[in-house]
């Protein structure tokens, strides 16, 4: 069965410091992965998705990039975080039942 | 500008109560529905989805669909302290863009004991 991750499961950084997240989808090929972001009192936001190794969509103008070095692997980065950068981000896949399905979340605090 | 609408709640029902829970969309060409339970802190996991006009039933959970009112709905039937959670509704506009869904802000469901 597909499965999932994302770590770290949480972190707080300071304002001006880089950020990396990873996810990993295990029993699938090929996958198109997403990156969504759901700040405090709101909906959840796409951020990126990508089809494929090296391919990458923004949906949104932000302080954010993502990366797809490897077929199942998907990495949310930033070179110096914003206030505004903290929420809960979460990676997800479209699964072949034409379903999404999401990662456990990892949850981002700017000081 | 693709919206999707739900009460935020809270919506508070007694153990054994049918819970209902609404949702509207703006995109006419709206092709996928899906329906997402998120207990606090845990990620979105998936509870239904729904394609066509009509009813969709899954164990004490039945989603309903009217595209022409752009509306859709999820009834939770006998429900339970552990149904409580947020529930959001998520609307696909083009099956060809997968898993590009535009969610609403979620419901907040309190089952009571």
């Amino acid at each position: 069965s597909q499965t999932i991750h994302q770590w770290p499961a949480t972190l707080v950084q300071p304002v001006g410091s880089p950020l990396s997240l990873e996810c990993t989808v295990e029993g699938t090929s090929n996958p198109n992965l997403y990156w969504y972001r759901q700040a405090a009192g709101r909906g959840l936001q796409l951020l990126f998705y990508s089809v494929g190794i090296g391919q990458i969509s923004s949906e949104v103008p932000q302080n954010l990039s993502a990366s797809r070095p490897q077929d199942r692997q998907f990495i949310l980065s930033s070179k110096k975080l914003l206030l505004s950068d903290s929420g809960f981000y979460l990676c997800a896949w479209w699964g072949l039942t034409g379903e999404l399905f999401f990662g456990e979340g990892s949850r981002l605090t700017v000081l | 500008q693709k919206e999707v609408e739900q009460n935020s709640g809270p919506l508070s029902v007694p153990e054994g109560a049918i819970a209902s829970l609404n949702c509207t969309y703006s995109d006419r060409g709206s092709q996928s529905f899906f329906w997402y339970r998120q207990y606090s802190g845990k990620s979105p996991e998936l509870i239904m989805s729904i394609y066509s006009n009509g009813d969709k039933e899954d164990g004490r959970f039945t989603a309903q669909l009217n595209k022409a009112s752009q509306y859709v709905s999820l009834l939770i039937r006998d429900s339970q302290p552990s149904d409580s959670a947020t529930y959001l509704c998520a609307v696909n506009w083009n099956y060809n863009q997968g898993g590009k869904l535009i969610f609403g802000q979620g419901t907040e469901l309190s089952v009571k004991p």
